[in-house]
């Protein structure tokens, strides 16, 4: 049980394209998911917490605007990098929970060029 | 500044070896301590803990939390090839109504055949 779907598991685009990244609870509601960034030989660094239905809380340094969050349902996350450029490529994890522990999606690798 | 320290950073053993994972944190408004372990993709859940000397095992691993030392451990006995791996510890605390986790920097063990 408690699977979580993050898709796709690779991007690579040019400069100014915006990604989305899906998140989804396969077999769980989630009532909050996490959205994470990972960069080489780091731990994670939450971004932002996302409940279904209300806006999602960013962390203190996190653009708003850059990283749109969508938590349209029990079942689904969306983060969309906006006009991306090369320093937002970064290993994108997401996690979902209902209660405790958390339970990660297999991550996303964005590479913008 | 909420904190989770995690020693070593890297660690290589040789198979048979029993290695012990270190995770100190402090942490307004602790609620949990994680552990996970991340391969080539996203974390897997190991354990999660919530009180002071209860050991949770789970084959060759084993952990405790010490909320007087707020600190916790992660043992793996006979270790193999397949531990090679990075360990992420968490710490689950409320913020403003809201659930998060504070990630360590990780230990990276190399279990050489």
């Amino acid at each position: 049980g408690a699977v979580v779907s993050q898709h796709p598991s690779r991007v690579i685009c040019k400069s100014g394209t915006s990604v989305k990244i899906e998140c989804r609870s396969l077999d769980f509601q989630a009532t909050t998911m996490f959205w994470y960034r990972q960069f080489p030989k780091q731990s994670l660094m939450l971004m932002a917490t996302s409940n279904e239905g209300s806006k999602a809380t960013y962390e203190q340094g996190v653009e708003k605007d850059k990283f749109l969050i969508n938590h349209a349902s029990l079942t689904l996350s969306t983060l969309t990098v906006t006009s991306a450029h090369p320093e937002d490529s970064s290993f994108y994890i997401c996690s979902a929970a209902d209660g405790q522990p958390q339970h990660f999606g297999d991550g996303t690798r964005l590479s913008i060029l | 500044e909420d904190k989770v320290v995690q020693s070593p950073l890297s660690l290589v053993v040789h198979e048979g070896d029993t290695v012990t994972l270190n995770c100190s944190y402090e942490v307004t408004n602790f609620r949990s301590l994680l552990w996970y372990k991340q391969e080539k993709k996203a974390p897997t859940f190991l354990f999660m803990l919530t009180s002071s000397g209860i050991e949770k095992k789970s084959g060759r691993l084993s952990s405790i939390l010490d909320k007087k030392e707020l600190s916790s451990i992660l043992n793996i006995t006979a270790t193999q090839t397949g531990d090679s791996a990075i360990y992420l510890c968490a710490v689950g605390r409320i913020t403003s109504g809201t659930y998060k986790y504070i990630f360590g920097t990780g230990t990276r063990l190399k279990v050489l055949a």
